[in-house]
């Protein structure tokens, strides 16, 4: 089994300041993990993934992410938020490989990020 | 390539009607999938495909939904009848088992059941 959880469900920060959104993971299987950005109206857009390889990732737009496995999280950040960031992000678990569930995503609730300017 | 494309991107219907949803995934994906978009449940998955045969059904939400694969080009999601609470955006993925872990999304079907 597997799960995501979001700390947040809102974020709101100033314009270039930076940014943290937060995401814990449960998984039975060695996971793969995944941040996608949906702004309003649109689909979802892949920002980066964690596939068992280096623990920092980095992504599109300037946002990376690290993989902590002591901590089951995958926070997502970027150090200065800009007014088009503001949109919905979503933390995303898939089981790796050799799993019964292979390519099952499960999301977490999302966290809606608000950039002032 | 053009991505997966969904269509209608829009569609309002009549409590009672027959809607279809149709997805084309990207070229050389074995998998898709059709989730639904709620503010109350957030994203679920539906059910998903692998070289055309449904492989886990058990997200569709009753009976009055169906999905089909003829082929590694199209899908469809029928619900049949509808019902005000279908009302939601549907989104289809397509992913390959390859080299790559990564799911690409369509820009959905925004479906309104009166």
């Amino acid at each position: 089994a597997q799960s995501v959880t979001q700390l947040d469900s809102h974020v709101s920060v100033s314009e270039g300041t930076p940014v943290l959104l937060r995401c814990n993971y449960s998984s039975s299987y060695s996971p793969s993990l995944f941040w996608y950005v949906q702004h309003p109206n649109k689909g979802l857009q892949l920002l980066l993934k964690y596939t068992s390889a280096a623990t920092l990732v980095k992504g599109i737009n300037g946002f990376e992410a690290e993989f902590k496995k002591s901590e089951t999280s995958f926070h997502l950040t970027k150090p200065s938020a800009h007014m088009s960031d503001a949109a919905e992000y979503f933390c995303v678990v898939s089981p790796n490989a050799g799993g019964t569930s292979y390519g099952k995503l499960t999301f977490g609730q999302g966290t809606i990020l608000t950039v002032h300017p | 390539d053009a991505g997966v494309i969904q269509s209608p991107r829009h569609e309002v219907t009549e409590m009672g009607q027959e809607v279809t949803l149709r997805c084309k995934p990207i070229s050389g994906h074995d998998y898709l999938f059709w989730y639904r978009q709620t503010m109350m449940r957030g994203l679920e998955l539906l059910i998903y495909f692998n070289n055309n045969v449904p492989i886990d059904d058990s997200g569709m939400p009753e009976d009055r939904f169906s999905a089909k694969m003829p082929n590694a080009s199209f899908s469809t999601l029928k619900i049949q009848p509808s019902e005000p609470r279908d009302s939601a955006v549907y989104f289809c993925a397509s992913w390959t088992s390859g080299t790559t872990d990564t799911q690409y999304f369509g820009p959905g079907t925004r479906l309104t059941v009166l």
